[in-house]
């Protein structure tokens, strides 16, 4: 167990439809990233979060949205769901840069697996 | 922006012997290189870690070893078991909070 928890584990739903993707980070990680998972793309970097800030975009859609709030939990939004949306989306959360020897050590949640019909 | 390429995609290996999978990258300021093992439907687990100030570093059957100049890195298990059966990535960052990029993963394969 990372310590990092994702809910819910199975999501199916329909085109068009939107969904809410949570992330809980490990006890004192400031930082929550959002990763892809499908099976042509591999793993692909969409979104971080530091601190209820954004820090960087990467592959993320513009029907997709993200926010972390000041308890540093962290929602993927999903909207206008497309079937290529179907994947694995795992989060991810590491220790604050700064910290002596640790720094970016991610560790991942258990995903949530997105299925759209 | 970074790039990484993994090789080679798929693995097999009779049990006891030695798997190496190999990384290259392409942006010279990363200086953090983790590798993540993947069973089927699970999260990916960070198994080992190396920074750029080091060539080498080994935890029991694991190592991986770094080539700044070169811009690659490797993965070395050695006494392979069953359960090492797994998709292996491999990733590149700079240290200190950045977003990870993946290689795209080895199919390891490992036959009693």
């Amino acid at each position: 167990d990372s310590g990092v928890t994702q809910t819910p584990k199975h999501l199916i739903t329909a085109t068009g439809q939107r969904v809410t993707l949570r992330c809980s980070p490990r006890s004192g990680d400031l930082s929550v990233y959002w990763y892809q998972q499908s099976l042509d793309q591999g793993l692909q970097f969409l979104i971080h979060y530091y601190n209820g800030e954004e820090r960087a975009k990467g592959n993320i859609l513009e029907r997709f949205s993200a926010q972390q709030f000041p308890d540093l939990h962290s929602e993927l939004n999903l909207s206008s769901l497309e079937l290529g949306d179907s994947a694995l989306y795992f989060c991810a959360s590491s220790v604050e840069s700064g910290r002596a020897l640790r720094g970016n050590e991610q560790f991942f949640g258990p995903g949530t697996r997105l299925t759209v019909l | 922006g970074e790039n990484v390429e993994q090789h080679p995609s798929t693995l097999s290996v009779q049990e006891g012997d030695s798997a190496v999978i190999k990384c290259t990258y392409s942006d010279s300021a990363s200086n953090y290189f983790p590798w993540y093992k993947q069973e089927l439907g699970k999260r990916p687990q960070l198994i080992i870690d190396i920074r750029s100030n080091v060539g080498e570093k080994k935890d029991q059957r694991i190592a991986v070893t770094l080539n700044k100049t070169a811009k690659h890195f490797s993965l070395h298990i050695t006494e392979t078991q069953p359960e090492d059966s797994a998709v292996y990535f491999c990733a590149a960052s700079f240290s200190g909070n950045t977003p990870l990029v993946f290689g795209k993963g080895t199919r390891l394969s490992v036959i009693a």
